[in-house]
């Protein structure tokens, strides 16, 4: 199973909104509205921010978004902190009964 | 509050064996799917495997078929992967994670492997 693709930075200034790509096939990502995201700060765990391909679970900032078009979901955040520089990594079920996560995208805010 | 413990982490020699622990609280284990996640230093995670809440339902990731095996004890909430047959493309920090529906709600803090001569 090949890892989804994702793009490997994405920076944008405080206040401003930026996109998160997650590239993959449709026996994951296009075949199942199973994409979650996860922040993950260095040396810490990852933590859950979109389940379902558009879902927030409790406690997350309606400042993340998701959505998903054929066999790419995206993650959106707006209104840009500091406090969001940090991995993101995505992740899909398979048709193998298995998941994929992707290659991991590390957000810089300028 | 959920809290996931790992432990059993260890330098191990290739080709050698490890256990590693999960231990579950603040929730009913019993009820939840659990899964394995691996992170080699400075690289991305990759999704190991997952059991089914009474464990009678396994899957596992091409890379790990056949050496690694997952298992649970309900009765200490705990979560297991047994390793063999490791190789240094194995070192990692292992996460344990609950499995919500289609996700992984929540992490343990992981624990190391190192996998070398």
């Amino acid at each position: 199973q090949s890892a989804l693709t994702q793009p490997a930075s994405v920076s944008g200034s405080p206040g401003q909104s930026i996109v998160i790509s997650c590239t993959g096939t449709s026996s994951d990502v296009g075949g199942y509205e199973y994409v979650s995201w996860y922040q993950q700060y260095p040396g810490k765990a990852p933590k859950l921010i979109i389940y379902g391909v558009i879902n927030r679970p409790s406690g997350v900032p309606n400042r993340f978004s998701g959505s998903k078009s054929g066999n790419t979901a995206s993650l959106a955040i707006s209104g840009l902190l500091p406090d969001d520089e940090a991995d993101y990594y995505c992740s899909s079920y398979t048709s193998s009964a298995t998941y994929v996560f992707g290659t991991g995208t590390t957000v810089t805010v300028l | 509050e959920v809290l996931l413990v790992e432990s059993g982490g260890a330098l191990v020699q290739p080709g050698g064996s490890l256990r590693l622990s999960c231990a579950a609280s603040g929730f009913t284990f019993s009820s939840y799917w659990m899964q394995w996640v691996r992170q080699t230093p400075g690289k991305g995670l990759v999704w190991v495997s997952r059991i089914s809440t009474d464990g009678s339902s396994t899957s596992y990731a091409d890379s790990v078929k056949g050496r690694f095996t997952i298992s649970r004890d309900n009765a200490r909430d705990t979560v297991y992967l047994e390793m063999n047959s490791l190789t240094v493309e194995d070192t990692a920090v292992y996460y344990c994670g609950r499995a919500g529906y289609y996700r992984i709600d929540y992490w343990g803090q992981g624990s190391l492997v190192t996998v070398s001569s």
